[in-house]
């Protein structure tokens, strides 16, 4: 089965630098890898889509990059903020009953 | 516009009883989909309906078994529960079901004791 790598430690940054998350995978490259923000106690809030032939997506100061080659996905946030503080999901859509998240990695902005 | 709603926020129960969850898509969604996660962990994927139908099953128990009406709301039901079911359980609606963003409601808090 697909296997989904998140690092488990949490990621400590200042306010204001940029964070960049990774997500790797084995087997197959999924059509879509989406990145999702979880709050604790919260369901996940979607945040990018990226396709299998996309390399990179911006949106505000968010940023995904999509690797097949080396089945790896990064996650950039800009300009830090301590609001940005929070769980970040990677998730991977094959079909219809192929969906994998990933354990998420823990990002701390610190002020 | 509401989001996805569910209910209950939290439920006990004990092992070996029986559990009935609850899902209203965003209007306009035609997908469902129930996610199970345990503490620490990431959502791991349960089933998906789409106009009705089971379009897919995740490596679970058939133990579990969910539904969709006609108004696209959904129920998952749990039987025999076992201290292993305790954990979030998670509905997400999209619009069709095979692409986009999901979007997820806030979640049902199932402990078995």
């Amino acid at each position: 089965s697909q296997k989904i790598e998140q690092n488990s430690e949490a990621l400590n940054i200042q306010e204001g630098k940029t964070a960049t998350l990774t997500c790797n995978y084995t087997n197959y490259s999924p059509a879509y890898l989406q990145w999702y923000r979880q709050d604790p106690g919260r369901g996940p809030v979607f945040l990018l889509l990226i396709r299998e032939n996309e390399k990179e997506k911006r949106k505000e100061r968010l940023k995904v990059t999509f690797d097949t080659t080396l089945k790896q996905s990064l996650f950039h946030i800009t300009a830090s903020q301590p609001a940005d503080s929070a769980t970040y999901l990677c998730a991977l859509r094959y079909n219809f009953n192929k969906f994998y998240f990933g354990s998420g990695t823990k990002l701390n902005v610190k002020p | 516009d509401a989001g996805v709603t569910q209910s209950p926020t939290h439920l006990i129960k004990t092992r070996g009883q029986h559990v009935t969850l609850r899902c209203s898509p965003i209007s306009g969604h035609k997908s469902v989909s129930w996610y199970q996660q345990v503490l620490g962990q990431g959502p791991q994927f349960i089933f998906q309906y789409y106009e009705k139908e089971e379009r897919g099953r995740g490596n679970f128990p058939d133990r579990f078994s969910a539904r969709q009406f006609p108004n696209y709301s959904s129920e998952l039901n749990v039987n025999a529960l076992l201290l292993g079911d305790s954990a979030l359980y998670l509905c997400a609606s999209s619009r069709t079901g095979e692409s986009g963003e999901l979007f997820f409601g806030e979640g049902s808090r199932l402990t078995v004791l």
